[in-house]
């Protein structure tokens, strides 16, 4: 099993721009969430998506939107980006309900200049 | 408000001494804790859970209630234990995918 994958590694983009970041969960996970991780800090909770329907949102604008698809593999979408949402993005997957536990991908490495 | 508090940014200790990693949380009831493990250039893995009541690499954890601690302790420290470790607590009041985890800890074991 390649465990929880993501897309792109790394990614540099210009104020103002958009970007996507994409994650496989676990085969057999339908639960999917996304944290921000700036450096010096612990994940912080952005999106959990369960059976393509959103279950929760973290402390976000709206800028930031998520959804997820069929094969239960999801995207992150950041709108109008900012300086400061250069960090580490984190996908977990985990089996869903009942289950707090999450895997973790690689993360994708996001500054914006 | 449910949190997570890890009070020391860098633990510093030699190889063979032994080594707590303090975790203090907030909340109300029984509390399902977990410890994540970030190894350089590696993701974040789950070390230990605390309903599992299992001892990973050596590691160990025990859920204090009255203390609301969930400490991370290793008899003997090896030079591979040096990494950010994280303590996580589900936000009982959000989605099941939410968890709030610490600031993290830095432990550095010195040969």
């Amino acid at each position: 099993d390649a465990g929880v994958t993501q897309s792109p590694t790394h990614l540099i983009k210009t104020r103002g721009q958009h970007v996507t970041l994409r994650c496989s969960p676990i085969s057999g996970h339908k639960s999917v969430s996304w944290y921000q991780q700036v450096l010096g800090q612990g994940p912080q909770f952005i999106f959990q998506y369960y059976e393509k329907e959103e279950r929760g949102r973290g402390n976000f604008p709206d800028r930031f939107s998520a959804r997820q698809f069929p094969n239960y593999s999801s995207e992150l979408n950041v709108n109008a980006l900012l300086l400061g949402d250069s960090a580490l993005y984190l996908c977990a997957s985990s089996l869903g309900t009942g289950r707090y536990e999450q895997y973790f991908g690689p993360g994708t490495r996001l500054t914006v200049t | 408000a449910q949190r997570v508090t890890q009070p020391e940014k860098l633990l510093s200790v030699f190889k063979g001494a032994p080594v707590e990693l303090k975790c203090n949380y907030s909340y109300s009831g029984s509390p399902e804790l977990f410890w994540y493990v970030q190894y350089s250039r590696q993701r974040l893995q789950l070390l230990l859970r605390h309903i599992s009541r299992e001892s990973i690499k050596g590691f160990t954890a025990d859920l204090n209630k009255g203390e609301t601690s969930f400490h991370l302790k290793k008899p003997f420290a090896q030079e591979e234990d040096s990494a950010m470790y994280y303590c996580a607590l589900p936000n009982y009041g959000g989605s099941q995918g939410n968890l709030i985890f610490g600031k993290g800890t830095k432990l550095s074991v010195k040969p």
